[in-house]
């Protein structure tokens, strides 16, 4: 039934360390997302892919690498992790890459990161 | 600094209409969106609105805008306490790309 899941749903981790979070949707969605939310849930699109096609690099660090292995996938690496890297990591999707069928995304639950 | 501003808090009895504003820049925008963020969830899309309208209504919910202003706001009607959640305005910059808010936090008392 779940529309976009992601794994885990709570990670804390030492600095330094290289974790992934997993995301999956089965809506058929040809687009797939990432945000990021801070402390004050302020929330910031970091990557998208449409069709396994990387559209959207925000200003993020490079030791954040997506990858997406099909276009139901969408998976999240930090490398070196960092203790501002603590926040909580949003997948989504949508239909299209354009348009209104861009901007309906469809949000996972999210991923707790703490950084220690 | 945020391009997309929301007031970050209101309370609100139950029963009462609740109203969020919000203010954004991009006067290309095509869509403004309003989502909701339950605790511990991720964000639910709510309504929309097309930037040619200056109102939406949607069962309880009313979206109305005034673009010369670039100000729009999220009405809702007969508040109850499942509305307690994070509301976020977000226009659209293209590709998918969506500007949010802050978001505002309401509170339903009973």
């Amino acid at each position: 039934d779940t529309a976009v899941s992601q794994t885990p749903k709570y990670l804390v981790t030492q600095m330094g360390n290289d974790k992934s979070i997993k995301c999956e949707q089965n809506l058929g969605h040809d687009t797939m997302y990432w945000y990021k939310q801070d402390s004050k849930k302020f929330l910031k699109i970091m990557f998208s892919y449409n069709n396994k096609e990387l559209i959207i690099n925000e200003t993020v660090p490079n030791r954040f690498s997506p990858k997406s292995p099909d276009k139901a996938h969408l998976n999240l690496h930090i490398n070196s992790l960092e203790l501002g890297d603590s926040a909580v990591y949003f997948c989504a999707s949508s239909r299209a890459s354009q348009g209104l069928g861009a901007n309906e995304q469809f949000f996972g639950p999210g991923t707790r990161l703490t950084v220690l | 600094g945020e391009d997309v501003e929301q007031s970050l808090f209101l309370s609100v009895r139950e029963g009462d209409s609740s109203v969020i504003n919000c203010t954004y820049t991009d006067s290309s925008s095509t869509y403004l969106y309003w989502y909701k963020q339950e605790p511990g969830a991720g964000l639910q899309l709510l309504t929309y609105i097309f930037s040619n309208m200056d109102m939406k209504q949607d069962q309880r919910l009313t979206v109305l805008l005034n673009k010369k202003d670039k100000h729009l706001s999220l009405r809702i009607a007969d508040t109850q306490t499942g509305d307690s959640a994070i509301y976020f305005c977000a226009e659209s910059t293209g590709w998918g790309k969506l500007q949010f808010g802050a978001g505002t936090q309401v509170v339903v008392t009973p």
